[in-house]
């Protein structure tokens, strides 16, 4: 079985300020992990996917996620946030292609000027 | 190439009224999934199909139904709304072999 844990339902950074959404994951079998945005009143969109390649992975709109089984985390930074940042994002996991993917509760980032 | 979409965006029903949530994909796509989503809650899933035919329950299938007639179409249907439906409702889907979800724009339905 599968379970996601997003640290904070909400996160607030200014404009420039490094971008850190915590991610735990538990998963019975090797996973794969995602990162996916979420724009008001849009569907959800992929930043980023881990399939069991590199661990350091890097995603759409100078995103990236590291991979560390150890902790089994899969945290998503970002060096400089932008005010289209936004969003909510949310953390998601599967047990292998993608099949019935568990998703985290979800963290709204905030972006001040 | 329009991908996943989701009619009606936005509906308001009366408790006990039925409705149907349509999904349709242009992927060719096996894989298909309801999703609710309420706030803080994340992603809940409702019905899922892994092709024609073929549809099972997911975490939350009370009150709703599915069918899967083709690859392309996958509907939801509410028999007797219930304000506990009120929600905003996404469709999914993924290929054989892709690792990843492609969702429709959602429908946000509030049952009064």
């Amino acid at each position: 079985a599968q379970s996601v844990t997003q640290l904070g339902s909400h996160v607030s950074v200014s404009e420039g300020a490094l971008v850190l959404l915590r991610c735990n994951y538990s998963s019975s079998v090797p996973p794969y992990l995602f990162w996916y945005v979420q724009y008001p009143n849009q569907g959800l969109q992929l930043l980023l996917k881990y399939t069991s390649a590199a661990t350091l992975v890097k995603g759409i709109n100078g995103f990236e996620a590291e991979f560390k089984k150890s902790e089994t985390s899969f945290h998503l930074t970002k060096p400089s946030a932008h005010m289209s940042d936004a969003a909510e994002y949310f953390c998601a996991v599967s047990g292998g292609g993608g099949f019935k993917t568990i998703f985290g509760a979800g963290t709204r980032l905030f972006v001040k000027a | 190439n329009a991908g996943v979409t989701q009619t009606p965006k936005f509906r308001i029903l009366k408790i006990g009224q039925s409705m149907t949530l349509q999904c349709t994909q242009d992927m060719n796509h096996n894989y298909m999934y309801w999703y609710r989503q309420d706030p803080g809650m994340g992603l809940k899933l409702i019905y899922y199909s892994v092709g024609a035919g073929i549809t099972d329950k997911g975490e939350v299938p009370n009150g709703y139904n599915v069918s899967r007639s083709t690859t392309e179409d996958f509907p939801l249907r509410l028999e007797l709304a219930a304000p506990s439906q009120t929600s905003v409702y996404f469709c999914a889907t993924e290929g054989v072999g892709n690792t990843e979800a492609f969702f429709g724009q959602g429908t946000r339905l509030t049952v009064v």
